[in-house]
């Protein structure tokens, strides 16, 4: 069965403080990773989309990894406007159809 | 307007109620989704629409029937709902369907008393 698994679920952090949040992956053809900052009461913004192992993508304080089984999305110096709910998806093998299978997310606090 | 846009951002029902949920898309895609989020769940598909098909129904109840006039415009009709309906309804479009980003909406907060 595809799944996704983000872990951990909560992250508190000081301003400035560099962290990494994960999400591992199993499904049967990877078509495409995405990665989504989500803020309370909102829809899920888009950050980045990675599609082979080995391709990383950087806006600003944000850094994204890709592995054959895992990605990373990796912090630099934190601010507290980076305070949201990070959601990773996959988007499995054309078999399991056009679906995003999203992880239930990390929720990043990062204070001053 | 930009992006994707979605009325009304807040609506509570009454089980016997029919209400409708609208999305728009200003983004020149096929295709468009609507998902469910719920408290301590991960976002659910619930319908695909490409060039104005239906291409996927996630077993959703009946009680939800969606409609999609064109690809601009995608709609989410609501009858005889549950309470445990009440959640985030989000609608997202994408150029495609196979690989591609998709793009959400803010999101409807429904509550079903």
């Amino acid at each position: 069965e595809d799944q996704v698994t983000q872990s951990p679920e909560a992250l508190r952090l000081q301003e400035g403080e560099s962290s990494s949040l994960n999400c591992s992956y199993t499904v049967s053809g990877l078509r495409g990773l995405f990665w989504y900052r989500q803020d309370p009461g909102k829809g899920p913004e888009f950050l980045f989309t990675l599609y082979s192992a080995g391709e990383e993508k950087e806006k600003e304080r944000l850094k994204a990894t890709l592995t054959k089984k895992e990605s990373f999305l990796h912090i630099t110096a934190p601010k507290p406007e980076d305070s949201a709910t990070y959601l990773c998806a996959v988007q499995a093998g054309a078999q399991a159809g056009t679906a995003l299978i999203f992880g239930k997310g990390t929720t990043l606090s990062v204070s001053s | 307007e930009t992006g994707v846009t979605q009325t009304p951002r807040h609506l509570v029902m009454g089980m016997t109620n029919k209400k409708s949920l609208k999305c728009e898309q200003h983004l020149g895609h096929n295709a468009m989704y609507w998902y469910k989020q719920s408290a301590k769940k991960p976002l659910e598909l619930m319908f695909v629409y490409n060039f104005k098909e239906q291409t996927e129904n996630n077993s959703v109840p009946s009680r939800f029937s969606p409609e999609c006039p064109n690809s601009s415009h995608l709609f989410l009709h609501l009858h005889t709902l549950q309470p445990e309906d009440s959640a985030l309804y989000l609608c997202a479009s994408s150029p495609g369907l196979a690989g591609v980003t998709q793009y959400f909406g803010p999101g409807t907060r429904l509550t079903v008393l």
